[in-house]
């Protein structure tokens, strides 16, 4: 079954400072990998995501995410952290097999605090 | 486009109450799902679609029904209300499940409280 794991409920990280958010994954076949942003009150916003290819995915706002298949990680990054990055990230899997059984799946979510 | 839109954006209800949660997009999406938000759990699939007359089941389907009998509608219903299911619940909707890369949109959600 497919799983997400999102290890840290919280991430503090000063202005200007690299921030990474973590996730990891299990699917039985070869995965799709996404990076939702939920800002208080909203739906979630799609970020990036990773189909196949290189393996250095860059999405919205400067975010972008490592795909590491031995490791079964993508890992949201960002070098340089802005307040308005304050929000909360989903991380989701898709099996990249169609099947009517192939549902996405998301993580628990991290929240990210960037203080001035 | 309106995208996914969702009615009511708050509702109270009593314990043994029924009610339907509306979920309705306009861009031909194939893909629609149901989801619930609660604190430290993240987002819980309870039901989706992959298109008209086809529903299955999530991780977290009891106490929920769906139906779609169109592709732009996808309601769910609340049989009998229990306070478990206060929740925030949020409709999302997909182009093609043939396409599973594809990207998902959300509705700005439901926010449900049950007595």
């Amino acid at each position: 079954a497919q799983s997400v794991a999102q290890p840290e409920d919280q991430v503090n990280v000063a202005e200007g400072n690299p921030l990474t958010v973590k996730c990891t994954y299990s699917v039985s076949g070869n995965p799709y990998l996404f990076w939702y942003v939920q800002y208080p009150n909203r739906g979630l916003q799609f970020l990036l995501k990773y189909i196949t290819g290189d393996n250095l995915v860059k999405g919205s706002y400067g975010f972008e995410a490592e795909f590491n298949k031995s490791q079964t990680s993508f890992h949201l990054k960002k070098p340089s952290a802005l307040v308005s990055d304050s929000a909360l990230y989903f991380c989701a899997v898709r099996e990249s097999m169609y099947s009517s059984a192939s549902k996405i799946i998301f993580g628990s979510g991290t929240r990210l605090s960037i203080r001035p | 486009n309106a995208g996914v839109t969702q009615t009511p954006k708050f509702q109270v209800l009593k314990t043994g109450q029924s009610m339907t949660l509306q979920c309705a997009q306009d861009m031909n999406h194939e893909y629609m799902s149901w989801y619930r938000q609660d604190p430290g759990m993240g987002l819980r699939l309870i039901h989706y679609s992959v298109g008209a007359g086809i529903t299955d089941q999530g991780e977290v389907p009891n106490g929920y029904n769906v139906s779609r009998s169109t592709t732009e509608d996808f309601p769910l219903r609340l049989l009998s209300a229990a306070p478990s299911q206060t929740s925030v619940y949020f409709c999302a909707s997909s182009y093609s499940v043939q396409v599973p890369q594809e990207t998902q949109y959300f509705g700005p959600g439901t926010r449900l409280l049950v007595l």
